[in-house]
């Protein structure tokens, strides 16, 4: 079964800080893979994705992803963190041709002044 | 371009009172639908999918039910409400046949049970 691990819960960096979020998954094929973002009490805004080609891909509001199938990895990457990017964060992953995305369990960042 | 919609944005109900939450994509045709449920401090949980105008597939056994009556509508509703439903709900819809299962969501719907 599909499986998407988000290891850290909670994460807190100071505005202006380079931010990493986590996210491995477990799939045997090439999955494609997703990042949203949930403000709360809003619905989830996609990020960006990875289907193929270039393994690092770019999102919107000014974040990037890179995928590494040697460590079964999608990691959430932005240069310099503004106070508006303080949301919860979730990775998911489909198989070809299934219905269903698998999502991870978010990881909430936190942003200091 | 496409917009799904959700009502109500916020519904708070008795234990044992009846639930009929509506969600509608525009500008798209025969979409795949979901329904979520997202519980405080918990990821997201799928609870309903439809590929068709009365197809419904059940993710996990509980007292919700869905239904598509049309095309671009996706109901989720409980003939009696318990405390554990409370929680926020999101629709989403896919491309058919798109392969990748890209999922677009709703704004949500807070539930609270009392």
């Amino acid at each position: 079964a599909q499986s998407v691990t988000q290891p850290d819960i909670h994460i807190t960096v100071s505005e202006g800080a380079s931010l990493e979020l986590r996210c491995n998954y477990s799939y045997g094929a090439t999955p494609y893979l997703f990042w949203y973002v949930q403000s709360p009490g809003q619905g989830l805004q996609l990020l960006l994705k990875y289907f193929s080609g270039d393994t690092l891909v770019q999102g919107i509001k000014g974040f990037e992803a890179e995928f590494k199938r040697s460590q079964s990895s999608f990691n959430l990457r932005k240069p310099s963190v503004h106070w508006s990017d303080a949301a919860e964060y979730f990775c998911a992953n489909s198989g070809a041709g299934s219905y269903q995305l698998t999502f991870g369990k978010g990881t909430k960042l936190s942003v200091i002044p | 371009s496409q917009t799904i919609h959700q009502w109500p944005a916020t519904l708070v109900q008795p234990v044992g009172s009846p639930l009929s939450l509506e969600c509608t994509v525009e500008g798209t045709s025969n979409p795949n639908l979901y329904w979520y449920r997202q519980a405080a401090g918990r990821g997201l949980q799928l609870l309903f999918y439809s590929v068709g105008i009365g197809q419904i597939s059940s993710e996990v056994p509980q007292n919700l039910s869905a239904s598509r009556p049309q095309d671009r509508q996706f109901i989720l509703s409980s003939k009696k409400l318990l405390l554990s439903d409370s929680g926020f709900y999101l629709c989403a819809w896919s491309v058919l046949g798109s392969g990748s299962n890209e999922q677009f969501f709703g704004p949500g719907t807070r539930l609270t049970v009392l």
